[in-house]
């Protein structure tokens, strides 16, 4: 794997919910990313962060929340505002942020249902 | 504005076939270019990356690609293709925390024939 973890695979929301996806790395890297994927597209940033307890929106942040308590961890929030979450979220790491050209690894990705 | 554009969408090629995925970049400066592969419901896995120096970059999985400042692209190569190369490949364009601006490509769809 990427050394990076997410969970769950496989996750269902009612209209009106909130949910929150896992992410969790092991690698002692600075910088987290949430992307989001929908069926023949590429991947959209939905926001990042490159130290702990700091983050910056992304190309479409509206209607998801995050934060970064710990370097390990960087969970994403759907909230009932995202009109259209239904999507395959990809969460990725990198050692470090800024304008440089780190490499990014990705999960193994969460497929969120709307039903 | 930074950008990558990928301009087939879907190829098809039969097995044992050459192959040629192609990606076209907009930067501003020097960029850092990189390629992945997405099998069905998995996350993007690293094939190669291009920083500096020599142009020509080897990847994993017998996957080459090169770098031409002229031509503004990317390309991704493999001289024989393998059934379970059959995959979505994206290119992309660092760096990553760039927000706004189109850091993936939309993909390209590889299918292989028998």
């Amino acid at each position: 794997d990427g050394g990076i973890t997410q969970s769950p695979k496989y996750l269902f929301r009612k209209e009106g919910q909130n949910v929150t996806l896992s992410c969790e790395q092991n690698l002692n890297h600075d910088a987290m990313y949430w992307y989001r994927q929908d069926p023949g597209q590429g991947l959209r940033l939905i926001y990042y962060s490159q130290i702990v307890n700091d983050f910056q929106k992304g190309d479409i942040a509206e209607g998801y929340s995050v934060s970064r308590e710990k370097k390990e961890s960087f969970p994403l929030t759907v909230t009932s505002a995202q009109k259209n979450p239904t999507a395959f979220y990809l969460c990725a790491r990198s050692k470090n942020g800024g304008n440089s050209g780190n490499t990014i690894y990705f999960g193994e990705g969460s497929w969120l249902t709307v039903v | 504005a930074q950008s990558v554009t990928q301009p087939d969408i879907h190829i098809t090629v039969s097995e044992g076939a050459s192959l040629e995925l192609r990606c076209n970049y907009s930067y501003g400066a020097t960029p850092y270019l990189f390629w992945y592969v997405q099998s069905p419901g998995q996350g993007l896995q690293l094939l190669l990356k291009y920083f500096s120096g020599d142009t020509l970059v080897q990847g994993i999985k017998g996957f080459e690609a090169e770098f031409k400042r002229s031509q503004s692209s990317f390309n991704l190569r493999k001289p024989s293709v393998h059934w379970s190369d059959a995959a979505e490949y994206f290119c992309a364009v660092g760096p990553f925390t760039n927000a706004g601006k189109s850091t993936f490509g939309d993909g390209t769809t590889l299918t292989v024939k028998p």
